[in-house]
């Protein structure tokens, strides 16, 4: 079964602050990974990785995946307080059933926590 | 702006009462699916519709049944609810199914049973 799990759980930290979010995965014939922003309500869609070593930035958020380890970190710097929410990794693979298509299986998250 | 609209936003329903969340999109997407997720936990699959084609996940449970009438709906059906069915549910577009095509949400439905 695929299986993605997320470290730390939850994370506190302060404004300014530079915080690493880990995303390792089990997949059968991996696709891509995804990263996701869920504050109260949908997920919003941040990075969709494919290849290692390749950095995806959208201003202070910034991702890479290594394909050989079998993870993917998430990197935000100089935190603010809208950056408080759960961050969700999600990958595609080709499921258990070869369907053509594959599914996206979800990491439990991240809960990330901004004081001022 | 083109988006995923899910109602109710909040719903309560009575243990065994058969309820209805609703779905609609705008971004004319091939692909729906409907997502259970718990609190502190991943987003679960439950089934997609690629087009009128319908997919279930293996575990999701028969009590859980969709609807797709056109390219704009969907509907989840839980026809008989219990306590461990509370949850949010998500529901989310793709334009295709794969790795080019990332999945846009909607802002679910908190599904409370009493």
């Amino acid at each position: 079964e695929d299986k993605v799990v997320q470290s730390p759980l939850s994370l506190v930290v302060h404004e300014g602050d530079t915080v690493t979010l880990n995303c390792s995965y089990e997949v059968t014939n991996f696709r891509s990974l995804l990263w996701y922003k869920q504050e109260k309500k949908a997920p919003t869609f941040l990075f969709m990785l494919t290849s290692s070593g390749i950095e995806k930035k959208s201003g202070r958020l910034s991702s890479i995946l290594d394909k050989k380890e079998l993870f993917s970190i998430l990197n935000i710097t100089a935190t603010q307080t809208g950056d408080s929410a759960i961050y969700l990794c999600a990958v595609w693979g080709a499921n258990a059933g070869g369907t053509s298509y594959g599914k996206l299986t979800f990491g439990q998250g991240t809960i990330l926590t901004v004081h001022p | 702006d083109a988006m995923v609209i899910q109602n109710p936003r909040y719903q309560v329903t009575q243990f065994g009462k058969p309820v209805t969340l609703s779905c609609s999109q705008t971004l004319n997407h091939n692909v729906m699916y409907w997502y259970q997720q718990k609190s502190s936990q991943a987003p679960k699959l439950l089934f997609h519709y690629y087009d009128k084609d319908f997919n279930n996940e293996a575990d999701t449970p028969d009590n859980f049944q969709s609807r797709r009438p056109n390219t704009s709906f969907c509907f989840l059906d839980i026809r008989s609810p219990g306590l461990g069915d509370a949850a949010m549910y998500l529901c989310a577009t793709s334009r295709a199914r794969g790795i080019d095509s990332p999945l846009h949400f909607g802002n679910g439905t908190r599904l409370t049973v009493t």
